[in-house]
């Protein structure tokens, strides 16, 4: 199936510096990427949903300016998380749906994730 | 709104012993149901899916049957392996295009 690679696999900063996490298509060509946050024993919580050349979107209770995301290319996905705080250490997942022809258009696929840990 | 709700973990079984991961919905409309399947250290992937109701999905000997009438999605294998410990997640995908998720069950098969 196709690959979705997210960097780093987990990061750790001090308080107030920011953190950008990249999320990739290896093989196919992502017109939508998704960023989750997973918190212990919880699910995945959708963050934001990014279209390729637009504005993300974001879900509601989620802080667009502190976390960034970017879209700029059909193969990667930046998440930026600004003045990071201890609060915000959590694993960030991210997934990407695949346009090609013959795929099922429901399907996503998904980033090994990031673990980021503010101190 | 719509969530999903799967049973807790963690889940300790034996050999070739039967596995049921229970899932329940709540959703307006019909919404495609999913069971993906986190191994150690990688993403998730997708296992099975159902898209309508009395759908059955399969895969790697794990069945899950879309059953409306009791809003479940239970996921079930005859005979586990060793290589089937791993973290699955129930989830949905509404008609409005997004994905709920459960809190995932962290399954350890013991030889």
């Amino acid at each position: 199936g196709a690959v979705v690679s997210q960097h780093p696999s987990r990061v750790i900063c001090k308080s107030g510096t920011s953190v950008k996490i990249e999320c990739r298509s290896l093989d196919f060509q992502a017109t939508t990427m998704f960023w989750y946050r997973q918190f212990p024993k919880k699910s995945l919580m959708l963050m934001a949903t990014s279209n390729e050349g637009s504005k993300a979107t974001y879900e509601q209770g989620v802080e667009k300016d502190k976390f960034l995301i970017n879209h700029a290319s059909l193969t990667l996905s930046t998440l930026t998380v600004t003045s990071a705080h201890p609060e915000d250490s959590s694993f960030y997942i991210c997934s990407a749906r695949d346009f090609r022809v013959g795929r099922s258009y429901n399907e996503q696929f998904f980033g090994p994730g990031t673990r980021l840990t503010v101190l | 709104g719509d969530s999903v709700t799967q049973m807790e973990g963690p889940v300790t079984l034996s050999e070739e012993a039967f596995l049921t991961i229970n899932c329940t919905y709540t959703a307006t409309g019909y919404p495609s149901l999913f069971w993906y399947v986190q191994y150690p250290g990688e993403g998730l992937q997708l296992l099975l899916k159902a898209t309508k109701a009395d759908d059955k999905g399969s895969n790697k000997g794990f069945e899950a049957t879309y059953r409306k009438e009791t809003t479940s999605f239970h996921l079930e294998k005859g005979s586990v392996q060793v290589s089937d410990s791993a973290v699955y997640f129930c989830a949905l995908l509404n008609t409005g295009n997004q994905f709920y998720f459960g809190t995932g069950t962290s399954l350890t098969v013991i030889p």
